[in-house]
């Protein structure tokens, strides 16, 4: 399954299946991306993070692409599970405070 | 390992009165950031803290202040507070300005 845009916020899934998550960030001369995993009424949990001379990493399960040309980001999840199941946002950073600007989450849900 | 500690985890208030949110960073991290999350929304950056020092503000309302103090820990004060305040806070730390761990975050609510 796969999410587009910005405005589908949620995306459903078949447990073992891949899911692909979308997102457009805003600012071209951001140079730090991170996908992070919420769960509800928890704080957002650190998936993986690319920087801007890379355009993808790898984790476990876990796939992030950077395409800087048109300045979106993508997380791919490989055999989802059900605990997999959360709000999913990326957020950018550029300069050197460490601001994070967080995109709008995708919801996955992941059926049994 | 050990993680960011916000306290309270809860919190009610009156309209008008205020609240202190505590932030107690993972050891040895050296920057605070504290963000705000309404119901359905994404986080919103409100400030940083990098060595004790201001280092970045986002859309903080001149009625909220924060401070870094000497043991890292962060506090964020909040005055005047009004209905559209109620929301989760979350301080995450990070060790020179890199990956942000979050808390648990504060689940203020003003009535």
């Amino acid at each position: 399954g796969e999410s587009v845009g910005l405005h589908l916020p949620t995306l459903s899934v078949q447990e073992g299946d891949n899911s692909i998550i979308n997102c457009a960030y805003s600012n071209s001369a951001s140079d730090y991306f991170i996908w992070y995993k919420q769960e509800s009424g928890k704080g957002p949990q650190f998936i993986i993070d690319i920087r801007s001379n890379m355009d993808k990493r790898q984790g476990q399960r876990v796939t992030v692409l950077l395409n800087k040309t048109v300045k979106h980001l993508s997380l791919q999840i490989a055999a989802t599970q059900p605990g997999d199941s959360a709000v999913y946002f990326c957020a950018e950073n550029y300069g050197n405070t460490g601001k994070l600007i967080f995109g709008q989450g995708t919801t996955l849900q992941v059926k049994p | 390992a050990a993680g960011v500690i916000q306290s309270p985890r809860h919190l009610i208030k009156e309209k008008r009165e205020t609240a202190t949110l505590k932030c107690y960073p993972i050891p040895r991290h050296d920057t605070v950031y504290w963000y705000q999350q309404g119901p359905g929304q994404d986080p919103q950056f409100l400030i940083s803290f990098y060595e004790k020092m201001q280092s970045d503000k986002g859309s903080i309302p001149d009625r909220f202040s924060a401070q870094q103090f000497s043991d890292y820990h962060s506090e964020l004060n909040m005055s005047s507070l009004e209905l559209g305040d109620s929301a989760l806070y979350f301080c995450a730390s990070s060790l020179q300005r890199t990956k942000q761990y979050f808390g648990p975050g504060t689940r203020l609510t003003v009535t």
